[in-house]
């Protein structure tokens, strides 16, 4: 069966400090990835997609970056965390139009 | 553009008691619509979809839910809440699927409390 794994769990960072988070898919090829941002009272926001190694796209400008170097591991990355990267991300997957399938989320504190 | 409503930001319902969570869309075609779950510091498990077919689509954890096209509604119910149902609950919309495969939009949740 599929299973989808994402780490850390929890991370506590400095301000101007870099990222990186990171998750794999196990079970599946050729996996859609994905990375969402959740804040509090506002759902569930898309910040990046990829449909194939190396193929990125972003839906919002920001200052996070995405990274998929093998077929089934997507990184989500930093140079230098700002107050406002704070907050629940999400990797999930997808082999089919629409049925996501999500990690256990990391939670991301910017102090 | 597409949208999700959901209007209900908490609700509470006492063990026992029937549930219905409300769910509104904007969407140009027929929409691929879907019900998440949420339990506090975890991630989202899929509790059911609408892809096309019978309007009423049955889901886990006795959940059912019904797409009805002229009120771009797709209401999650459960006739009997148990207290594990407490989380928060997210519906979806599908996007084009010719280009952003999977790209969902999510509304803002309704969070589930269950009295005992």
């Amino acid at each position: 069966s599929q299973t989808i794994h994402q780490w850390p769990a929890t991370l506590v960072q400095p301000v101007g400090s870099p990222l990186s988070l990171e998750c794999t898919v196990e079970g599946t090829s050729n996996p859609n990835l994905y990375w969402y941002r959740q804040a509090a009272g506002r759902g569930l926001q898309l910040l990046f997609y990829s449909v194939g190694i190396g193929q990125i796209s972003s839906e919002v400008p920001q200052n996070l970056s995405a990274s998929r170097p093998q077929d089934r591991q997507f990184i989500l990355s930093s140079k230098k965390l700002l107050l406002s990267d704070s907050g629940f991300y999400l990797c999930a997957w997808s082999v089919r139009a629409g049925e996501l399938f999500f990690g256990e989320g990391s939670r991301l504190t910017v102090l | 553009a597409q949208s999700v409503t959901q209007p209900d930001i908490h609700i509470t319902v006492s063990e026992g008691a029937s549930l219905e969570l409300r769910c509104n869309y904007s969407y140009g075609a027929t929409p691929y619509l879907f019900w998440y779950v949420q339990s506090p510091g975890q991630g989202l498990q899929l509790l059911l979809k609408y892809f096309s077919g019978d309007t009423l689509v049955q889901g886990i954890k006795g959940f059912e839910a019904e797409f009805k096209r002229s009120q771009s509604s797709f209401n999650l119910r459960k006739p009997s809440v148990h207290w594990s149902d407490a989380a928060e609950y997210f519906c979806a919309v599908g996007e084009n699927y010719g280009g952003s495969q999977g790209n969902l939009i999510f509304g803002k949740g309704t969070k589930l409390s269950v009295k005992p």
